[in-house]
């Protein structure tokens, strides 16, 4: 089975602060992608990455920056937190285009 | 610029019925559609995946169907359990293996 692991299931962090949320998949998908998820609104992408190194914005980027050293990590940073974007995120993969997309379980990010 | 629209947005039904979930979307220039389910406090589950070439998909007591030229498809859910009840979301993937999310239909199976 694929997996697809958050390292950080709750996270508290003040305003200001420099937030990492770290992603792993275990398939050697090509595709990784992170979103938010907020009541109405819906699943919204942030970034998404195609490749190492590789990045594109999403539908939402500001305030956000990805990094993807390595095929399966990426990783979404909140250079200077604010409260709007407490938030569900999740991250996701999948092989290569056109296929199932696996998420991870999310990460509950609250900023006070 | 792709949306997505999910009827019913909520739904009630008694165990052992059988139900539909619809999805609809503009812009029919789709790679696939996949719908998923989330659990409260969950990510999400992938549990039908169809590609723009193909009509439908089956999976166990799922059914979900494409007509890609008026841009909509169902979710098809036989002989329904307490276990399904969930949030269905439908997606349509377009450029870059992108996914636009419909909003979702709460379900609750009544024992």
């Amino acid at each position: 089975d694929v997996k697809v692991t958050q390292s950080s299931r709750y996270l508290v962090k003040r305003t200001g602060e420099k937030v990492f949320l770290e992603c792993v998949q275990d398939m050697d998908h090509e595709n990784m992608f992170w979103y938010r998820q907020d009541p109405g609104l819906g699943l919204r992408l942030i970034y998404f990455s195609y490749d190492v190194k590789m990045k594109e914005k999403g539908d939402i980027p500001e305030g956000y920056s990805v990094s993807r050293e390595k095929k399966e990590r990426f990783s979404l940073i909140l250079e200077s937190a604010s409260t709007n974007q407490t938030s569900m995120y999740l991250c996701a993969s999948s092989f290569r285009s056109g296929n199932t997309i696996y998420f991870g379980e999310g990460s509950w990010l609250t900023v006070v | 610029k792709q949306e997505v629209t999910q009827i019913p947005a909520a739904l009630s039904v008694p165990e052992g019925e059988n139900l539909v979930l619809n999805c609809s979307f503009t812009d029919s220039a789709i790679y696939n559609l996949q719908w998923f389910r989330q659990d409260p406090g969950k990510g999400l589950t992938s549990l039908l995946l169809i590609q723009s070439s193909q009509r439908e998909q089956t999976s166990g007591r799922l059914n979900a169907s494409l007509d890609k030229s008026s841009g909509r498809s169902t979710l098809y859910i036989a002989a329904s359990q307490p276990g399904d009840s969930a949030t269905y979301l439908c997606a349509v993937s377009s450029y870059g293996n992108k996914l636009v999310f419909g909003a979702g239909t709460i379900l609750r199976v009544k024992s």
